[in-house]
């Protein structure tokens, strides 16, 4: 059984320019949740997707925005980066929405210069 | 969103000593974990325990869902327990965390 897997491991963006992160979920599971951490903070949610459909929202502005694909691996993409979007990006795969246990993968650094 | 708090903020142990963490969550939940988040930020999973009891080796917790707290258990604690714990809740799809709890072990 393979666990979640991200990539890239590390990314350096300038500002404005857009970003697209990878999530491969864990076998047999069929909701990916996306979360933002910044230095020192807890990680905020950013949305669910679940059988490919978004299925919930956190305080986030529209430039976030993702996708997940029939195999249940999912994108997470954001435009006009601004300089405040440097965070640790993770993602998060499930069977079922959200009261199930979630495996999260390593995440990915991204840094906006 | 179900508000989540951790204490105490900071912990410094020295090896071999017991502690305890607390996460206090505002409404019912169906779901709350906690993590150990490694130096390298990977969440790693410890306990799925949205009420009742759990033991993993020397770390267990307990849930009291009907006064909406959780208590991480470390006995006996070793260097490599150090790090940050977080404790997550939710009660609909969308899991809230606490600010973790940063734990130092000494030798």
């Amino acid at each position: 059984e393979t666990g979640v897997t991200q990539s890239p491991t590390h990314l350096i963006k300038t500002r404005g320019q857009q970003v697209t992160l990878r999530c491969s979920s864990q076998s047999g599971h069929n909701t990916v949740s996306w979360y933002q951490q910044a230095l020192g903070q807890g990680p905020q949610f950013i949305f669910q997707y679940y059988r490919e459909e978004e299925n919930g929202r956190g305080n986030f502005p529209p430039r976030f925005s993702g996708l997940q694909f029939p195999n249940y691996s999912s994108e997470l993409n954001v435009n006009a980066l601004e300089l405040d979007d440097s965070a640790l990006y993770l993602c998060a795969s499930s069977w079922g929405q959200g009261i199930d246990t979630q495996y999260f993968g390593p995440g990915t650094r991204l840094t906006v210069l | 969103g179900i508000q989540v708090e951790q204490s105490p903020p900071d912990l410094i142990l020295q090896e071999g000593a017991n502690s305890t963490l607390r996460c206090n969550f505002s409404d019912s939940v169906n779901n709350l974990q906690w993590f150990h988040q490694n130096p390298w930020g990977q969440l790693i999973n410890l306990f799925y325990i949205p009420s009742g009891t759990k033991q993993n080796g020397r770390l267990s917790a307990t849930t009291v869902a009907t006064e909406r707290y959780s208590l991480l258990y470390i006995s006996s604690s070793q260097t490599t327990d150090s790090g940050v714990y977080f404790c997550a809740a939710t009660n609909d799809y969308k899991l809230s965390f606490g600010a973790g709890t940063t734990v130092t072990v000494r030798a």
